[in-house]
Protein backbone atom coordinates (compact mmCIF):
# COMPACT_ATOMS: atom_id res chain seq x y z
CA UNK A 1 0.00 0.00 0.00
CA UNK A 2 1.14 3.48 -1.15
CA UNK A 3 2.05 5.95 1.62
CA UNK A 4 3.18 9.19 1.26
CA UNK A 5 3.21 11.31 4.76
CA UNK A 6 4.40 14.96 4.69
CA UNK A 7 5.91 16.99 7.66
CA UNK A 8 7.14 20.18 8.30
CA UNK A 9 4.28 22.64 8.28
CA UNK A 10 3.16 24.95 10.37
CA UNK A 11 3.20 28.95 10.55
CA UNK A 12 6.07 30.81 10.23
CA UNK A 13 6.75 34.65 9.44
CA UNK A 14 7.07 36.33 5.97
CA UNK A 15 9.98 36.55 4.60
CA UNK A 16 11.42 33.28 6.19
CA UNK A 17 12.51 29.44 5.27
CA UNK A 18 10.39 25.97 6.07
CA UNK A 19 11.51 23.01 4.87
CA UNK A 20 8.90 20.71 4.20
CA UNK A 21 9.27 16.36 3.99
CA UNK A 22 7.86 13.70 2.31
CA UNK A 23 8.47 9.88 3.65
CA UNK A 24 7.33 7.45 1.07
CA UNK A 25 6.37 3.81 2.06
CA UNK A 26 4.86 1.20 -0.10
CA UNK A 27 6.86 1.68 -2.98
CA UNK A 28 10.35 1.39 -4.68
CA UNK A 29 10.95 5.49 -3.90
CA UNK A 30 13.70 5.54 -6.09
CA UNK A 31 11.82 4.16 -9.60
CA UNK A 32 9.54 7.16 -9.00
CA UNK A 33 9.57 10.76 -10.05
CA UNK A 34 7.37 12.98 -7.30
CA UNK A 35 5.41 15.94 -7.44
CA UNK A 36 4.95 18.96 -4.70
CA UNK A 37 1.33 20.47 -5.54
CA UNK A 38 -0.42 23.03 -3.59
CA UNK A 39 -4.02 24.39 -3.02
CA UNK A 40 -4.73 27.85 -0.86
CA UNK A 41 -7.60 27.65 1.66
CA UNK A 42 -10.69 27.13 -0.68
CA UNK A 43 -8.60 27.98 -3.96
CA UNK A 44 -7.80 25.02 -6.62
CA UNK A 45 -4.65 22.95 -6.79
CA UNK A 46 -1.32 24.70 -8.16
CA UNK A 47 1.11 22.52 -9.36
CA UNK A 48 4.88 23.67 -7.53
CA UNK A 49 7.45 21.56 -8.07
CA UNK A 50 8.15 18.19 -9.89
CA UNK A 51 11.95 15.50 -9.46
CA UNK A 52 12.84 12.98 -11.91
CA UNK A 53 13.41 9.84 -10.17
CA UNK A 54 17.49 10.00 -9.84
CA UNK A 55 17.02 13.58 -8.90
CA UNK A 56 18.62 14.83 -12.65
CA UNK A 57 16.01 16.94 -13.46
CA UNK A 58 13.70 19.04 -11.85
CA UNK A 59 11.01 21.60 -12.65
CA UNK A 60 9.37 24.54 -10.97
CA UNK A 61 6.27 26.78 -11.52
CA UNK A 62 7.11 30.40 -12.98
CA UNK A 63 5.30 31.73 -10.00
CA UNK A 64 7.52 30.53 -7.41
CA UNK A 65 10.43 32.89 -9.11
CA UNK A 66 13.47 30.89 -8.06
CA UNK A 67 12.31 30.73 -3.97
CA UNK A 68 11.65 26.92 -3.37
CA UNK A 69 14.19 23.82 -4.36
CA UNK A 70 13.15 20.37 -4.79
CA UNK A 71 15.15 18.05 -3.58
CA UNK A 72 15.15 13.95 -2.69
CA UNK A 73 17.63 11.34 -0.79
CA UNK A 74 16.81 7.83 -1.98
CA UNK A 75 18.61 6.32 0.58
CA UNK A 76 15.68 7.88 3.15
CA UNK A 77 12.85 7.01 0.77
CA UNK A 78 12.12 11.20 1.49
CA UNK A 79 11.22 14.03 -0.63
CA UNK A 80 11.97 17.94 0.22
CA UNK A 81 10.39 21.44 -0.46
CA UNK A 82 12.74 24.01 0.78
CA UNK A 83 10.80 26.97 0.51
CA UNK A 84 12.67 30.34 1.15
CA UNK A 85 11.32 33.73 1.17
CA UNK A 86 8.40 32.84 2.29
CA UNK A 87 5.22 34.83 1.20
CA UNK A 88 1.70 35.19 2.58
CA UNK A 89 0.11 33.62 -0.56
CA UNK A 90 2.53 30.64 -0.05
CA UNK A 91 -0.14 30.03 2.85
CA UNK A 92 -1.96 26.75 1.83
CA UNK A 93 -2.00 22.76 2.09
CA UNK A 94 1.33 21.43 0.14
CA UNK A 95 0.72 17.99 -1.05
CA UNK A 96 3.48 15.52 -2.15
CA UNK A 97 2.53 13.38 -4.64
CA UNK A 98 3.61 10.05 -6.71
CA UNK A 99 4.45 11.05 -10.96
CA UNK A 100 3.54 8.08 -13.08
CA UNK A 101 4.97 9.48 -16.22
CA UNK A 102 2.33 12.63 -17.59
CA UNK A 103 0.27 12.41 -14.43
CA UNK A 104 -0.11 11.81 -10.53
CA UNK A 105 -1.36 8.02 -9.43
CA UNK A 106 -0.45 9.02 -5.43
CA UNK A 107 -1.37 11.81 -3.18
CA UNK A 108 -0.21 12.60 0.51
CA UNK A 109 -2.57 13.86 3.27
CA UNK A 110 -1.08 17.66 2.60
CA UNK A 111 0.87 19.33 5.52
CA UNK A 112 -0.61 23.24 6.22
CA UNK A 113 1.84 26.27 5.97
CA UNK A 114 0.37 29.22 7.36
CA UNK A 115 2.72 32.41 6.34
CA UNK A 116 1.94 34.99 9.01
CA UNK A 117 3.36 37.88 10.78
CA UNK B 1 2.19 28.96 -20.14
CA UNK B 2 -0.72 26.38 -21.38
CA UNK B 3 -3.67 26.99 -19.95
CA UNK B 4 -6.88 25.15 -18.63
CA UNK B 5 -10.59 26.47 -18.26
CA UNK B 6 -13.31 25.01 -16.42
CA UNK B 7 -16.78 26.24 -15.06
CA UNK B 8 -16.33 27.23 -11.35
CA UNK B 9 -19.31 25.10 -10.67
CA UNK B 10 -21.80 22.19 -11.96
CA UNK B 11 -25.71 21.31 -10.13
CA UNK B 12 -27.20 17.86 -11.06
CA UNK B 13 -29.84 16.15 -9.80
CA UNK B 14 -29.53 12.51 -8.03
CA UNK B 15 -29.59 9.86 -10.97
CA UNK B 16 -29.12 12.66 -13.46
CA UNK B 17 -25.82 12.93 -15.67
CA UNK B 18 -23.26 15.80 -14.78
CA UNK B 19 -20.77 16.53 -17.46
CA UNK B 20 -17.68 19.15 -16.67
CA UNK B 21 -15.86 20.56 -19.36
CA UNK B 22 -11.92 21.39 -19.39
CA UNK B 23 -11.06 23.83 -22.22
CA UNK B 24 -7.90 24.30 -23.81
CA UNK B 25 -6.09 24.92 -27.02
CA UNK B 26 -6.47 22.14 -28.94
CA UNK B 27 -6.87 20.25 -26.06
CA UNK B 28 -7.73 16.90 -28.26
CA UNK B 29 -4.39 16.62 -29.16
CA UNK B 30 -2.97 15.87 -25.28
CA UNK B 31 -3.30 13.61 -22.82
CA UNK B 32 -5.97 14.79 -20.23
CA UNK B 33 -6.12 13.17 -16.47
CA UNK B 34 -9.14 13.70 -14.05
CA UNK B 35 -9.22 14.03 -10.49
CA UNK B 36 -11.81 13.92 -7.77
CA UNK B 37 -11.29 15.97 -4.32
CA UNK B 38 -13.67 15.67 -1.71
CA UNK B 39 -13.88 18.22 1.06
CA UNK B 40 -10.86 18.10 3.77
CA UNK B 41 -9.54 15.17 1.48
CA UNK B 42 -6.30 14.58 -0.90
CA UNK B 43 -7.37 14.58 -4.41
CA UNK B 44 -8.07 10.94 -6.30
CA UNK B 45 -7.47 9.99 -9.74
CA UNK B 46 -10.56 9.23 -11.77
CA UNK B 47 -10.09 9.23 -15.62
CA UNK B 48 -6.41 8.96 -16.91
CA UNK B 49 -5.14 9.53 -20.65
CA UNK B 50 -8.49 10.99 -21.86
CA UNK B 51 -10.87 8.20 -21.20
CA UNK B 52 -9.41 5.51 -19.25
CA UNK B 53 -10.38 4.50 -15.44
CA UNK B 54 -7.87 3.13 -12.53
CA UNK B 55 -8.99 0.28 -10.82
CA UNK B 56 -12.43 1.54 -7.90
CA UNK B 57 -13.83 3.90 -10.06
CA UNK B 58 -17.29 2.47 -11.49
CA UNK B 59 -18.12 2.78 -15.20
CA UNK B 60 -20.25 5.46 -14.66
CA UNK B 61 -17.77 7.62 -15.00
CA UNK B 62 -16.07 8.37 -17.95
CA UNK B 63 -13.93 10.97 -19.76
CA UNK B 64 -13.73 12.36 -23.77
CA UNK B 65 -11.21 14.76 -25.17
CA UNK B 66 -11.68 16.12 -28.55
CA UNK B 67 -11.07 20.07 -30.38
CA UNK B 68 -10.47 22.47 -27.56
CA UNK B 69 -12.42 20.52 -25.15
CA UNK B 70 -12.01 17.23 -22.67
CA UNK B 71 -15.16 16.59 -20.75
CA UNK B 72 -15.57 14.15 -17.71
CA UNK B 73 -19.02 12.46 -17.17
CA UNK B 74 -20.99 10.98 -14.70
CA UNK B 75 -23.85 9.41 -14.93
CA UNK B 76 -26.61 7.86 -12.55
CA UNK B 77 -24.94 10.87 -9.92
CA UNK B 78 -25.10 9.66 -6.47
CA UNK B 79 -24.59 12.24 -3.14
CA UNK B 80 -21.45 10.64 -2.99
CA UNK B 81 -20.19 12.05 -6.32
CA UNK B 82 -20.65 15.40 -4.75
CA UNK B 83 -16.60 16.95 -5.16
CA UNK B 84 -14.68 19.34 -6.55
CA UNK B 85 -13.35 18.22 -10.40
CA UNK B 86 -9.97 18.77 -11.38
CA UNK B 87 -8.51 18.29 -15.32
CA UNK B 88 -4.77 18.30 -15.46
CA UNK B 89 -1.93 17.48 -18.49
CA UNK B 90 1.79 17.78 -18.90
CA UNK B 91 2.87 20.69 -21.10
CA UNK B 92 5.49 19.50 -23.30
CA UNK B 93 6.47 22.56 -24.49
CA UNK B 94 7.26 23.95 -20.93
CA UNK B 95 7.92 20.63 -19.09
CA UNK B 96 5.07 21.90 -16.37
CA UNK B 97 2.12 20.08 -15.25
CA UNK B 98 -1.06 22.09 -15.21
CA UNK B 99 -4.29 21.97 -13.20
CA UNK B 100 -7.71 23.52 -14.43
CA UNK B 101 -9.30 25.80 -11.99
CA UNK B 102 -11.87 22.95 -10.69
CA UNK B 103 -15.24 22.53 -11.29
CA UNK B 104 -17.65 22.08 -8.15
CA UNK B 105 -20.27 19.56 -9.01
CA UNK B 106 -23.15 19.91 -6.71
CA UNK B 107 -25.80 17.18 -5.89
CA UNK B 108 -29.16 18.70 -5.72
Amino acid sequence: QVQLVESGGGVVQPGRSLRLSCTASGITFSYYGMHWVRQAPGKGLEWVAAIWSDGSKKFYADSLKGRFTISRDNSKNRLYLQMNSLRVEDTGVYYCARRDRVLIDYWGQGTLVTVSS
Amino acid sequence: SYVLTQPPSVSVAPGKTASITCGGDNIGDKSVHWYQQKSGQAPVLVILYDSDRPSGIPERVSGSNSGNTATLTISGVEAGDEADYYCQLWDSTSDHWVFGGGTKLTVL
